[in-house]
């Protein structure tokens, strides 16, 4: 079965520091995999997704994610990070053609020092 | 409007009653998902309907079950709450038709069994 692992539950950065959230995957055939983020009170966002093609993928508010097939990773930067940046992030995969059925990390809950 | 809608957003309920979540969606999508998140777990996919007639358990589906009345409407329904299944629950869509590449989510239920 797959399985979705996010190192760190909680990471800390300064305003304007480089945001690293780490995911990493089990899988034995490439999924979909995508980074969806949580406000307070709201639902998830999907941040962006990779399915196919290149494998550096930019997202919605300056994020971006390399998929790394040899070390089962996909994990998520930001080069400067923004007060409003701090939510819960979720790593998730899917089989292919099936991108609502996701199998989900444990979150990641981002905090921004000002 | 939100195009996958979920009420109620918020419910207490007692130990033993039967409760039901409900989800509409305007987006036209043919799929369908009920997922619960708990703190560190992330979340976990309950139940899915792929169509109308098709209704599949996810991981962790002891304890709950689903009607999807019409494309748009997948109700979840907790026979008997138990406090354990205090939580956030989302409803999400997908499309099949576009290769399924991305979940929607609605804003969530926060259930809270007493």
């Amino acid at each position: 079965a797959q399985s979705v692992t996010q190192l760190g539950s909680h990471v800390s950065v300064s305003e304007g520091a480089l945001v690293l959230l780490r995911c990493n995957y089990s899988s034995s055939v490439p999924p979909y995999l995508f980074w969806y983020v949580q406000y307070p009170n709201q639902g998830l966002q999907l941040l962006l997704k990779y399915t196919t093609g290149a494998t550096l993928v930019k997202g919605i508010n300056g994020f971006e994610a390399e998929f790394k097939k040899s070390e089962t990773s996909f994990h998520l930067t930001k080069p400067s990070a923004h007060m409003s940046d701090a939510a819960e992030y979720f790593c998730a995969v899917s089989e292919e053609n099936q991108g609502g059925k996701l199998i989900f990390g444990q979150g990641t809950e981002l905090s921004v020092k000002p | 409007d939100a195009d996958v809608t979920q009420t109620p957003r918020n419910r207490i309920t007692k130990t033993g009653k039967r409760i039901m979540l409900e989800c509409s969606q305007t987006k036209g999508h043919d799929r369908m998902y009920w997922y619960r998140q708990d703190p560190g777990l992330g979340l976990r996919l309950i139940y899915y309907s792929f169509d109308v007639k098709d209704i599949n358990k996810g991981e962790i589906s002891d304890g709950y079950s689903v009607s999807r009345q019409a494309q748009a409407k997948f109700s979840l329904s907790l026979e008997s709450a138990i406090p354990n299944q205090t939580a956030l629950y989302f409803c999400a869509t997908s499309d099949s038709r576009g290769g399924d590449t991305e979940a929607f989510f609605g804003q969530g239920t926060r259930l809270t069994v007493v």
